[in-house]
């Protein structure tokens, strides 16, 4: 199985910040990698797909970066509704799996 | 936009086994190209993908929870269904059935894109 790693574990940031989360895969997987937002007591929510596509709905400010083992989320001027952890999961090959997560705090 | 509502037991017994619905409404099980999913969160932890069942009915499931885990689908009732025998407390968690689908771009790249709210199992005698 492909082991994703998250950094950092926790983060605290101030509204209109630009905070940057890294993901990193034991193996190369291109561009196959996703990033997902939690709230507490929710769903995942998909923000990212291939790296760097935005899903539809998702605000402008969200953007993934970087590709074979190495990729990054950045929120560009944070808002207190992204508040929430961020997970980001590969897709190169099934089983497919997680990061453990990243929690943001403003 | 398709919805996905799990339902089933809150709470299974050790050694029995959890059986969990999702319903989908606003869209259809037996729709070509979607990859029906399970995946899991034990409290405070991370995702543990589950397995899938396709609009065919093939399935791929976790090689780390395969010998036990059953994935099926009901069209008449547009739902699909887990199974997962012989639980122990390492299988409480929050479970979520998903959509997944693949964007065709460059590679085939997949993705969760729709998810039920989850339904917390708890395994307690």
């Amino acid at each position: 199985d492909i082991q994703m790693t998250q950094s950092p574990s926790s983060l605290s940031a101030s509204v209109g910040d630009r905070v940057t989360i890294t993901c990193r895969a034991s193996q190369i997987i291109s561009s196959y990698l996703n990033w997902y937002q939690q709230k507490p007591g929710k769903a995942p929510k998909l923000l990212i797909y291939a790296a760097s596509i935005l899903q539809s709905g998702v605000p402008s400010r969200f953007r993934g970066s970087g590709s074979e083992t190495d990729f990054t989320l950045t929120i560009s001027g944070l808002q207190p509704e992204d508040c929430a952890t961020y997970y980001c999961q590969e897709s190169h090959s099934a089983p497919w799996t997680f990061g453990q997560g990243t929690k943001v705090e403003i | 936009q398709v919805q996905l509502q799990e339902s089933g037991p809150g709470l299974v017994k050790p050694s029995e086994t959890l059986s969990l619905t999702c319903a989908v409404s606003s869209g259809s099980v037996s729709s070509p190209g979607y990859y029906w999913s399970w995946i899991r969160q034990p409290p405070g932890k991370g995702l543990e993908w589950i397995g899938y069942i396709y609009y065919s009915g093939s399935t791929n499931t976790n090689p780390s929870l395969k010998s036990r885990v059953t994935i099926s689908l009901d069209t008449s009732k547009s739902q699909f269904s887990l199974k997962l025998s012989s639980v122990t407390t390492a299988d409480t968690a929050v479970y979520f059935c998903a959509r997944g689908q693949y964007y065709y771009g460059s590679g085939s790249y997949f993705k969760f894109d729709d998810w039920g709210q989850g339904t917390l199992v708890t395994v307690s005698s």
